[in-house]
């Protein structure tokens, strides 16, 4: 079965460290791969995606994610953190099974705090 | 331009009654998806919307949810009777050619 799974319910990280978010995914053929995040009381928000090419992946905000096929992994990453970054991140992959593009499959979140 | 928009924030209602959720798609986006987010779950496929028509409903938990978009343009998710089980938020999102998904705030549904 096709899944994504983000193992930390929460993510804790002083401002200015590095963080990483880890996302895991299961799918049939080659993945398409997305992070989004969440603000509170807003929706979801497109921060990248990885479709082809390079395997590391810039996206809005000063993130980016490492495609890592053998490994099966999808870490979003940012040098470094700011206390504005505290959100909720998903993780999600098309559904390759479906014919629809814009199927995906979520993690169940994972929850970033910075600490100033 | 107008991002997704959902109706209403939050809704409270009692087993058994029936809700409706609304919808408004970014203006020239064909695509429409019902996503839903049960628990501090995963966020999951409920249905989607090529204009007016249905393309893939394989998400819909049961025949107590019906999804319609009218002329191709808002969308409504009814849930009818509601269940303690349909608690959660739900959202909505829209696309257009190859662009991302873009999500509206959502609908966080409470049943008691």
């Amino acid at each position: 079965a096709q899944s994504v799974a983000q193992p930390e319910d929460q993510v804790n990280v002083a401002e200015g460290n590095p963080l990483t978010v880890k996302c895991t995914y299961s799918v049939s053929g080659n993945p398409y791969l997305f992070w989004y995040v969440q603000y509170p009381n807003r929706g979801l928000q497109f921060l990248l995606k990885y479709i082809t090419g390079d395997n590391l992946v810039k996206g809005s905000y000063g993130f980016e994610a490492e495609f890592n096929k053998s490994q099966t992994s999808f870490h979003l990453k940012k040098p470094s953190a700011l206390v504005s970054d505290s959100a909720l991140y998903f993780c999600a992959v098309r559904d390759t099974l479906s014919y629809n593009t814009d199927k995906l499959i979520f993690g169940t979140g994972t929850r970033l705090q910075v600490f100033p | 331009e107008a991002g997704v928009t959902q109706f209403p924030s939050h809704s409270v209602i009692e087993k058994g009654q029936t809700v409706t959720l609304r919808c408004d798609p970014i203006s020239g986006h064909d695509n429409l998806y019902w996503y839903r987010r049960v628990m501090g779950k995963e966020i999951k496929f409920l249905l989607h919307f090529v204009k007016e028509s249905k393309q893939d409903e394989s998400g819909m938990p049961n025949n107590r949810f019906l999804a319609e978009r009218t002329g191709g343009t808002y969308s409504t998710l009814k849930v009818q009777p509601a269940e303690l089980e349909d608690s959660g938020v739900y959202f909505c999102a829209s696309s257009q050619g190859s662009s991302p998904l873009h999500f509206g705030n959502g609908t966080r549904l409470t049943v008691t």
